[in-house]
């Protein structure tokens, strides 16, 4: 089945650690997406890639970085110098520019 | 600057009522598209409906009808005869076109609907 898939869904981690949230896509859509909800908000994007080994910084980048070496692959880190990390993480793909954004089940992240 | 306005942050109604999500946007683009999304209890967002600016014909599909108008600047969402599996977050958002001919969503805060039986 095609689709996208973040692992893991809860992930907890002390303050100061990095820590990678994984998202893949069998769809073989050219952009991908990475999104940040908290409680009673909408949808903020962190970065966005519309293409193998280039991606550019959404509203709220800093304190994030990622990379995109394959087309499949879209790896957000949430390093130590993110102030605020514990939110929902949403990972999104879309065949083009101004098609829908199919999204994965999101990763829950809490640091404590 | 692109923007999204769901006024309603949640509604309450009991099955089989009629409910009415409203979505007001701004933007600058002449052409644009607006979106609805889903997300349930489960947390991932279910796309519903894409429209193009230029577009501004109702749809129906099946319980869910939208409804667009450019002279209001709102694109709400009708889902007529509510059942339980209803109940979720919707979200509406539009296209902002960014650098490089790339285009973002602009999310609403959403809008939480719970059904009762």
């Amino acid at each position: 089945d095609g689709g996208i898939t973040q692992s893991p869904k809860y992930l907890f981690r002390k303050e100061g650690q990095n820590v990678t949230l994984s998202c893949e896509q069998n769809l073989n859509h050219d952009a991908m997406y990475w999104y940040r909800q908290d409680p009673g908000q909408g949808l903020r994007l962190i970065y966005y890639s519309q293409i193998v080994n280039d991606f550019q910084k959404g509203d709220i980048a800093e304190g994030y970085s990622v990379s995109r070496e394959k087309k499949e692959s879209f790896p957000l880190t949430v390093t130590s110098a993110q102030k605020n990390p514990t939110a929902f993480y949403l990972c999104a793909s879309s065949l083009d520019r101004v098609d829908e954004q199919y999204f994965g089940p999101g990763t829950r992240l809490t640091v404590t | 600057a692109q923007k999204v306005t769901q006024a309603q942050t949640e509604i309450s109604v009991v099955e089989k009522e009629d409910v009415t999500l409203d979505c007001v946007y701004e933007t600058r683009d002449t052409t644009y598209y607006l979106f609805w999304y889903k997300q349930p209890p489960s947390g991932e967002l279910v796309f519903l409906i894409r429209r193009n600016s230029f577009d501004e014909q109702n749809e129906i599909s099946g319980r869910y009808s939208w409804n667009f108008q450019k002279s209001t600047s709102s694109f709400n969402f009708t889902i007529t005869a509510s059942q339980v599996v209803d109940s979720a977050v919707y979200f509406c958002a539009l296209s902002d076109e960014i650098q490089g001919g790339s285009e973002k969503l602009v999310f609403g805060k959403g809008m939480k609907l719970t059904v009762n039986p």
